[in-house]
């Protein structure tokens, strides 16, 4: 079964700067896709960022980028230019390419906070 | 984009009592639909994959008996907890995927249900 880390608990940032959040994940597949997906307080689960495992070129989403190392089993998310509406839940899912019910696997989540 | 709703947004219930929660996929159909769990504080757990007029997969460990799911169309599933007890206490969320061709088979997800017995 794949697996999915994400190191830090919890992350701090000041407003206007830069944080990257690490995850990295165990498979032996070779095709999947990966998501960052932010939990805020009311809980909604909202999709940031996705990633085909095939693709080299990093995904970028306004603020948010990834820096997707697959050899390396890494797919950290950058957020720049941090703004309060960031302070969240972040969560790294990866999903199998197969047909193989397209469920997500979660890691455990890194709680942002963003400081004025 | 594509919406997903939850009822109840929270319930409470007494210990020994059913509750069923609903998810719709509001305006589009969704083939598969999938439960999760959430401890405070904690991640996501898949509980089971339900599709479209067939009985769900239930992920190891989930109890089918007490965690009875129906997908009767395409746009509702419900989760009903039988016998709910306060270990049952928990954030229950759904996702629907929509089906359609793409790379992605993007999920949506609902904003929740908070089930607390007493």
């Amino acid at each position: 079964a794949q697996t999915v880390t994400q190191s830090q608990p919890e992350m701090s940032v000041q407003e206007a700067e830069t944080v990257t959040l690490s995850c990295t994940y165990d498979t032996s597949e070779s095709d999947y896709y990966l998501f960052w997906y932010k939990q805020p307080p009311s809980r909604q689960m909202i999709l940031v960022i996705r990633q085909e495992a095939y693709k080299q070129q990093n995904a970028t989403e306004n603020r948010f980028s990834v820096n997707f190392q697959k050899a390396a089993k890494s797919f950290s998310l950058k957020i720049s230019d941090s703004q309060l509406g960031d302070a969240a839940m972040y969560f790294c899912a990866y999903r199998s390419a197969r047909n193989s019910g397209y469920a997500l696997n979660f890691g455990k989540g890194t709680s942002l906070l963003v400081t004025p | 984009g594509a919406v997903v709703s939850q009822h109840p947004s929270w319930v409470i219930c007494k210990s020994g009592t059913s509750v069923k929660i609903e998810c719709r996929s509001l305006d589009f159909q969704a083939t598969t639909m999938f439960w999760y769990r959430q401890f405070p504080k904690q991640s996501l757990m898949l509980m089971a994959t339900s599709n479209e007029g067939s009985k769900a997969t239930y992920e190891q460990g989930v109890e089918k008996d007490k965690f009875l799911i129906n997908h009767a169309s395409l746009t509702l599933s419900t989760l009903t907890v039988t016998s709910a007890h306060p270990e049952d206490s928990s954030f229950y969320i759904c996702s629907a995927r929509t089906g359609t061709s793409g790379p992605y088979n993007e999920q949506f997800f609902g904003p929740g249900t908070r089930l607390t017995v007493l």
